[in-house]
């Protein structure tokens, strides 16, 4: 079965401040990885998705890498912003031909002015 | 274009009580998803549907029933509601498959 952890579930910055937000799954054939954000009583904004065949995707200051042969995918958030604080996911499909998404239960991240 | 929409935005409901959850997209998307969101589990898929009169079901599909009335529109329902489905419900779509899915703001469920 596959399971998605993202550490830490918590982070707090301050603002202009480059970062990291770290998304890992147990099964490794998986066909694309999104990056969805929430914020608070939202629904999801999809922000990135990668499909298998690619190791980055970039929108604006965010870039998201994958690798899927150790199981793991990165968001990387350039100068930070107040903006940004929300809480950021990652899913992916749930196994081969699933139409099921696997999600993380997210990283809560606070951007300090 | 409003994307993917959601009625009602908040519900309360005695224990036992039915409602039906509306969900409609306007992207002429393929496929459509419920999902339940509650603290510490994460999003939970209920039921999807990959087209236009077909439905399955996904981790958590007990307690509940959906309908795909058409291409747009994809509801829920609850037939006899329970304390433990008190929850936030999200309704999905995406064009095929497991491409982006696009997320309608959420309904808010009480269950008493």
């Amino acid at each position: 079965k596959q399971e998605v952890t993202q550490i830490p579930a918590a982070l707090s910055v301050p603002e202009g401040e480059n970062l990291v937000l770290n998304c890992s799954f147990t099964d490794s054939a998986i066909y694309n990885l999104q990056w969805f954000r929430q914020d608070p009583g939202k629904g999801l904004t999809s922000l990135l998705l990668i499909q298998s065949s690619q190791r980055e995707q970039t929108s604006g200051r965010l870039n998201a890498s994958l690798d899927k042969s150790s199981g793991r995918s990165t968001l990387y958030i350039a100068a930070s912003q107040p903006g940004d604080s929300a809480t950021y996911l990652c899913a992916v499909p749930a196994g081969a031909g699933s139409y099921q998404l696997t999600f993380g239960k997210g990283t809560k991240l606070s951007v300090i002015p | 274009n409003a994307g993917v929409t959601q009625t009602p935005k908040f519900q309360v409901l005695k224990t036992g009580q039915s409602m039906t959850l509306q969900c409609a997209q306007d992207m002429n998307h393929n496929s459509m998803y419920w999902y339940r969101q509650d603290p510490g589990m994460g999003l939970r898929l209920i039921y999807y549907s990959a087209s236009e009169g077909t439905t399955d079901k996904g981790e958590v599909p007990n307690g509940y029933n959906v309908s795909r009335l058409n291409k747009r529109e994809f509801s829920l329902r609850l037939e006899s509601a329970a304390p433990s489905q008190t929850s936030v419900y999200f309704c999905a779509s995406s064009d095929r498959g497991l491409l982006t899915q696009y997320f309608g703001p959420g309904t808010r469920l009480l269950v008493l």
